[in-house]
């Protein structure tokens, strides 16, 4: 069974402040990883989808960085903002599984003022 | 677009009852899936469909049925509800199978068995 460990559990940051939170997942036979961003009493929203090793994406302030070889993903926000608030989720699928993608429990993000 | 459309959003039900929750995306995607959400458990997959006519099982699949008749619709039945099936349950969608596309989330079910 894949698991998916995402650290940490919460965060609190300063406003203005930036900060990174991790994504681990079994290197072996690995298909793609997910990052979403989940706003409390909203649904998930996706940020990125990326397959390749050494993939980087970008979306404004965040951006995201793979590494399938030792399994991970590292998630970046710049210049955090109180809208930053959220819960960040990643989702790996492996080969043999393709159409099931596995989820973390979350890194809880807090921007206090 | 509507995108993915859940009803209904909130339900309470007696052990034993049964009842089916609705999914229905309006943007052709070939990919659907249902997952719940417990406290610390993060979103666990229950069933998905790479189309009509085909149906799997995911990571927790016991007590649930789906059926996908049409590609709009993913409809998630509990045959005979238990206190354990207490959850938030999302139904999500994308473009292809083969998860290298991101997923569409509906706004979720709170559901409470008694």
């Amino acid at each position: 069974i894949l698991n998916v460990e995402q650290s940490p559990q919460s965060l609190h940051v300063q406003e203005g402040d930036s900060t990174n939170f991790t994504c681990s997942f079994p290197s072996s036979n690995f298909y793609a990883l997910h990052w979403y961003r989940w706003e409390t009493a909203k649904s998930p929203e996706a940020l990125f989808v990326m397959t390749l090793n050494g993939d980087e994406k970008k979306k404004g302030r965040i951006s995201a960085t793979l590494n399938t070889k030792e399994g991970y993903s590292y998630l970046y926000i710049k210049g955090s903002q109180p809208e930053d608030s959220a819960t960040y989720l990643c989702a790996s699928a492996m080969i043999q599984g393709a159409q099931k993608l596995v989820f973390g429990q979350g890194t809880r993000l807090t921007i206090n003022p | 677009n509507a995108g993915v459309t859940q009803t209904p959003k909130f339900q309470v039900l007696k052990t034993g009852q049964s009842m089916t929750l609705q999914c229905a995306q309006d943007m052709n995607h070939e990919y659907m899936s249902w997952y719940r959400q417990d406290p610390g458990m993060g979103l666990r997959l229950i069933h998905y469909s790479v189309g009509a006519g085909i149906t799997d099982q995911g990571e927790v699949p016991n007590g649930y049925n789906v059926s996908r008749s049409t590609t709009e619709d993913f409809p998630l039945r509990l045959l005979s509800a238990a206190p354990s099936q207490t959850s938030v349950y999302f139904c999500a969608s994308s473009l292809t199978g083969g998860l290298v596309q991101p997923q569409h989330f509906g706004d979720g079910t709170r559901l409470s068995i008694l």
